[in-house]
């Protein structure tokens, strides 16, 4: 079965500190990766993708992701934390079986410390 | 650019009555529409999708559905409300250009069942 974990329900971190949330998926074929960030009562706003070519992944706010197939991961890393980065990440991967839907992540809340 | 507009942005209705939430997208054409459902501001559930007019998938039976008048109108219903329809319901598009295109989600509707 087609999956996505986020293994960490938080993760704190002091502002200016590089930030990682883990995310890792199970899929057939090569995988298209989704990135998105929740910030309170607002619907969820793309940061980046893979589908294929460079396994880093360059997107919005300074956030990247790099996607290593060997471990089956797709973390979302950023070098210098800021307080309004504070939000809800979810990681996200095509469903192989049906192309328009996403299979999301339970989510990650990233808390930075001032 | 293209837009997505959901409304209202609160709704208390009490157990029983009728819902209608409502989804609009400018800016671009066919796209590819879906309902989600987040509870607790975690994971989400995906509730329709629909990639043409008139032409609904749903995901989870209940007592929700779903219709598609326009292009770029979805609109999500019910005839009688449960407790447990409460939550915060997020519509989103997605280009029909292939199946490497991300979502792009609205701000949502908070829903509260009395």
């Amino acid at each position: 079965a087609q999956s996505v974990a986020q293994p960490e329900d938080q993760v704190n971190v002091a502002e200016g500190n590089p930030l990682t949330v883990k995310c890792t998926y199970s899929v057939s074929g090569n995988p298209y990766l989704f990135w998105y960030v929740q910030y309170p009562n607002r619907g969820l706003q793309f940061l980046l993708k893979y589908i294929t070519g460079d396994n880093l992944v360059k997107g919005s706010y300074g956030f990247e992701a790099e996607f290593n197939k060997s471990q089956t991961s797709f973390h979302l890393k950023k070098p210098s934390a800021l307080v309004s980065d504070s939000a809800l990440y979810f990681c996200a991967v095509r469903d192989m079986d049906s192309s328009y839907k996403l299979i999301f992540g339970s989510g990650t809340r990233l808390l930075v410390r001032p | 650019s293209q837009t997505i507009h959901q409304w209202p942005a609160t709704l208390v209705q009490p157990v029983g009555s009728p819902l209608s939430l409502e989804c609009t997208v400018e800016g671009t054409s066919n796209p590819n529409l879906y309902w989600y459902r987040q509870a607790a501001g975690r994971g989400l559930q995906l509730l329709f999708y629909s990639v043409g007019i008139g032409q609904i998938s749903s995901e989870v039976p209940q007592n929700l559905s779903a219709s598609r008048p326009q292009d770029r109108q979805f609109i999500l219903s019910s005839k009688k409300l449960l407790l447990s329809d409460s939550g915060f319901y997020l519509c989103a598009w997605s280009a029909f250009t292939g199946n490497n295109q991300p979502q792009h989600f609205g701000d949502g509707t908070r829903l509260s069942i009395l």
